[in-house]
């Protein structure tokens, strides 16, 4: 079965810092991976997703991520933060019934003046 | 943008009441599932469909139904409301035949039951 591991489920980071969020994975199936966001109130927005082929893959609003084999891993990583950038982000990986996700626990990001 | 809805957005009614959660999509996708999302939880999987007249449980055992009588309509029903039913309830849909598994989401439905 498929899992997926957040740590720390508080981040903290000034404007303008880079921005770190990380997620293990756990497959016994080559993985397809995503990370989304999610601002309060509102559903599950797509910032990038690893299918096959290149390895660090560039989402929307500056985020990237690489997707290591070797470590399971698919940390979400951007240069700069901005306030904006505040919210919830969830790791997930294709696994559940009709190819549906499971997903981590979640990371809030909390981003500082 | 996807265009996938959900109604309503919030909803507080009390112990014993029947409630349906409506998701609607506009985009002809085939695949449609539920997640429930605990507050400061992960999303579980409650139920998924693969079109039309399928319907299926997840991996989160739920006391709720659903029904899939049109492509793009996938209703959640409550038939007895109890306090553990709260939380919220996201709807997803995913086209078949890609091999990108991506998911879009409605907006949500927050549910309290008192």
């Amino acid at each position: 079965a498929q899992s997926v591991t957040q740590l720390g489920s508080h981040v903290s980071v000034s404007e303008g810092a880079l921005v770190l969020l990380r997620c293990n994975y756990s497959s016994s199936v080559p993985p397809y991976l995503f990370w989304y966001v999610q601002y309060p109130n509102q559903g599950l927005q797509l910032l990038l997703k690893y299918t096959t082929g290149a390895t660090l893959v560039k989402g929307i609003n500056g985020f990237e991520a690489e997707f290591k084999k070797s470590e399971t891993s698919f940390h979400l990583t951007k240069p700069a933060a901005h306030m904006s950038d505040a919210a919830e982000y969830f790791c997930a990986v294709v696994g559940g019934g009709a190819d549906g996700l499971t997903f981590g626990k979640g990371t809030h990001l909390i981003i500082q003046p | 943008e996807a265009d996938i809805y959900q109604t309503p957005r919030y909803l507080v009614i009390g112990t014993g009441k029947k409630i349906t959660l409506e998701c609607s999509q506009t985009m002809g996708h085939d695949k449609m599932y539920w997640y429930q999302q605990d507050p400061g939880m992960e999303l579980h999987l409650i139920h998924y469909s693969y079109g039309v007249n399928s319907t299926e449980k997840g991996d989160l055992s739920s006391e709720s139904t659903v029904s899939r009588i049109r492509t793009e309509h996938f209703p959640l029903t409550l038939e007895s409301a109890r306090p553990s039913h709260t939380s919220q309830y996201l709807c997803a849909s995913s086209p078949i035949g890609t091999a990108t598994y991506e998911q879009y989401f409605g907006p949500g439905t927050r549910l309290t039951v008192t």
